[in-house]
């Protein structure tokens, strides 16, 4: 079964700070794919980034980060020079290619940026 | 070019009552999803569609919840009767094939009291 385990609920940083948002996942497909998404104050919830499971290469977006590693199944999130308007639930989810398009999501991270 | 599109973005309404969410996708994308989030369960899937076909319903909670596809551009998920543990945020999602990136609307905010 799938899985996915963030195990920092609430993170709080000044303004600037980097900061990395955990997220370990548990499956036994090979195929598989890992999303981010962010839900700020007003509840929407924003596609970050989908990696699949053959393409281990790091990704950056900005003042955005990805490093995905199979081999400690984890797919972690750093954000570099942290802003106020970083302050959001951050949901890391899971797809596996034989559960169809379920996805699972992780218990979210509470990211407050202060001033 | 529209998002998806969720009404209404808030409902109230007494147990017992008929609740009815409508979902409109992304035009082009030929996946639905319909979500559930609480702070009990988090985000839960309940049901998805694939050109209009439900493909997966084991999320459904109970027979008191169902859900329609007639047309490639609208969904509805109706509750019927409401009870307050049905208070929560619903989602609807979608996507150009099952296995990419699901792409959500606002959601709708029910309170069932």
């Amino acid at each position: 079964a799938q899985k996915v385990t963030q195990a920092q609920t609430e993170i709080s940083v000044v303004e600037k700070e980097d900061v990395t948002l955990d997220c370990v996942y548990e499956t036994r497909d090979t195929t598989y794919y890992l999303f981010w998404y962010k839900q700020p104050p007003s509840g929407e919830l924003v596609f970050l980034i989908r990696r699949n499971s053959f393409d281990e290469q790091n990704e950056i977006s900005g003042r955005y980060s990805w490093n995905f590693q199979k081999s400690t199944s984890s797919f972690n999130f750093t954000i570099t020079a942290s802003q106020v308007v970083d302050s959001a639930v951050y949901f890391c989810a899971l797809s596996e290619e034989t559960s169809g398009s379920r996805l699972t999501f992780g218990e979210g991270t509470q990211l407050t940026v202060n001033p | 070019d529209a998002g998806v599109i969720q009404s209404p973005r808030h409902e109230v309404t007494e147990m017992g009552q008929e609740v009815t969410l409508r979902c409109k996708p992304i035009s082009g994308h030929n996946s639905l999803f319909w979500y559930r989030q609480t702070m009990m369960r988090g985000l839960e899937l309940l049901i998805y569609f694939n050109n209009n076909v439900p493909i997966d319903d084991s999320g459904m909670p109970e027979d008191r919840f169902s859900a329609k596809m007639p047309n490639a551009s609208f969904s509805t998920l109706k509750i019927q009767p409401s009870e307050p543990r049905d208070s929560a945020v619903y989602f609807c999602a979608s996507s150009s094939n099952p296995v990419r990136s699901q792409y959500f609307g606002p959601g709708t905010r029910l309170l069932v009291l």
